[in-house]
């Protein structure tokens, strides 16, 4: 696709319930990033794919998180037994991977209400 | 962490007038990024400057980096209403990127 593709838009779910959330990056995309903005807040780092790479996952805020990428390409993120402080939206990035000077392109994120 | 600050975290001026931004860093870096956030949703690169650049302008934008100082600017001229958005640098070293809070900029008409 043209750029970062993200689903759902919304998601509102029951506290205690599991969802995942998906990213598309842009093809051909090595590096693929997971944020999550709470209202008002800055962009906090959850995890970093790059290639075939062992995935940074220092951002994650606890175990109840998780996120995979298949195939280098589409990407997953795993929220299990959501509680109502998860509630954000969560964005995605990808880029080219081929170092530092190359610019991050968004997905217009998710955003998830835990009711 | 190679994480960048912004400040001021809000800033409000009237239309026409010039917004500036500025964001502090801790480490050394190979170029510093700042992007735009409308509605809270995906951020939009808007222009990146190398560690061997002191000044760089796309625009309206003009960006200057102090690596002695750490520190990076972004003065926005003539500003207009449709500016309005969070503004936040990512000062990198590697591929991983990250953020600070942002500054959060309202022009008003």
């Amino acid at each position: 696709g043209a750029g970062v593709s993200q689903s759902p838009s919304n998601k509102v779910t029951e506290k205690g319930k599991d969802v995942e959330l998906r990213c598309d990056p842009i093809s051909g995309h090595t590096a693929l990033y997971w944020y999550r903005q709470s209202l008002g807040q800055g962009l906090e780092f959850l995890i970093y794919f790059q290639g075939n790479s062992a995935p940074d996952k220092s951002g994650l805020p606890s175990d109840r998180f998780s996120a995979e990428r298949t195939g280098g390409s589409v990407s997953t993120l795993t929220i299990q037994r959501t509680q109502q402080e998860d509630s954000a939206v969560y964005l995605c990035a990808s880029s080219s991977g081929e170092g530092s000077n190359t610019e991050a392109f968004f997905g217009q994120g998710t955003r998830l209400t835990v009711v | 962490s190679q994480q960048g600050e912004e400040d001021p975290q809000a800033l409000s001026i009237q239309e026409g007038e010039n917004a500036t931004m500025n964001c502090s860093y801790k480490t050394s870096i190979n170029n510093l990024q700042w992007y735009r956030q409308n509605s809270g949703r995906g951020l939009v690169h808007l222009i990146l400057i190398r560690s061997n650049e002191r000044e760089k302008h796309s625009g309206r934008l003009r960006v200057t980096l102090d690596t002695s100082k750490k520190s990076s600017s972004l003065l926005i001229t003539a500003s207009r209403a449709a500016d309005t958005a969070s503004y936040f640098c990512a000062p990198r070293s590697y591929q991983k990127v990250t953020f600070g809070t942002g500054t959060k900029l309202q022009v008003i008409p």
